[in-house]
């Protein structure tokens, strides 16, 4: 069975700095897909990014990118910038390729932001 | 429009009422999904709607029953629910031929069982 690992519970850093969160995945596929979803105080998941497993680029969304390393299943997420709308916890979460539309999601890490 | 809506956004009641969770979306996806989450903790995967058929329940107990009426609804009856049912109630949709198959998630309904 698949797992995802977030090592680090929680997680603080300054305004404007950056920040990196880490997530480890177990899997025997080839072909999945990872994301990093962000859920404020106000409860909505929302997605920060994705990456395909096949993809050697790693995605990147403004201020948000990933160190996607597949030998090793390593998904981080780092923040650059770090602004006080970033506070929130983040889920890292795995899904395998085809038709299965199950997600697998770690515990999460929460991330304070200091003015 | 990129939301999914959920109703209502707080729900108090009793272990012998019956009550439901509605959630919608026009964004034409065809895989809607409900998960239960509890506070500081990852969602948990409850039912998979596939082309409104159910394609995976997660072993969850008959106290709660899905509901998919067409393709942009997704229902859950509620009925002789525990204390411990009390939790946040995500659901959320997905294109069902998109590549990524990424989540989009509603705000949730905060369900409390006295």
């Amino acid at each position: 069975a698949q797992t995802v690992t977030q090592s680090q519970p929680e997680m603080s850093v300054q305004e404007a700095e950056t920040v990196t969160l880490s997530c480890t995945y177990d899997t025997s596929e080839s072909d999945y897909y990872l994301f990093w979803y962000k859920q404020p105080p106000s409860r909505q998941m929302i997605l920060v990014i994705r990456q395909e497993a096949y993809k050697q680029q790693n995605a990147t969304e403004n201020r948000f990118s990933v160190n996607f390393q597949k030998a090793a299943k390593s998904f981080s997420l780092k923040i650059s910038d770090s602004q006080l709308g970033d506070a929130a916890m983040y889920f890292c979460a795995y899904r395998t390729g085809g038709s299965n539309y199950k997600l697998t999601f770690g515990k999460g890490t929460l991330l304070t932001v200091n003015p | 429009d990129t939301e999914v809506t959920q109703t209502p956004k707080h729900l108090v009641m009793g272990m012998t009422n019956k009550k439901s969770l509605k959630c919608e979306q026009h964004m034409g996806h065809r895989a809607m999904y409900w998960y239960k989450q509890k506070a500081k903790k990852p969602p948990e995967l409850m039912f998979v709607y596939s082309y409104e058929k159910l394609s995976i329940n997660e072993s969850v107990p008959s106290r709660f029953s899905p509901e998919c009426p067409n393709s942009s609804l997704l229902n859950l009856h509620l009925h002789a629910l525990q204390p411990e049912d009390s939790a946040l109630y995500l659901c959320a949709s997905s294109h069902r031929d998109r590549e990524a198959g990424e989540l989009f998630f509603g705000e949730g309904s905060r369900l409390t069982v006295l």
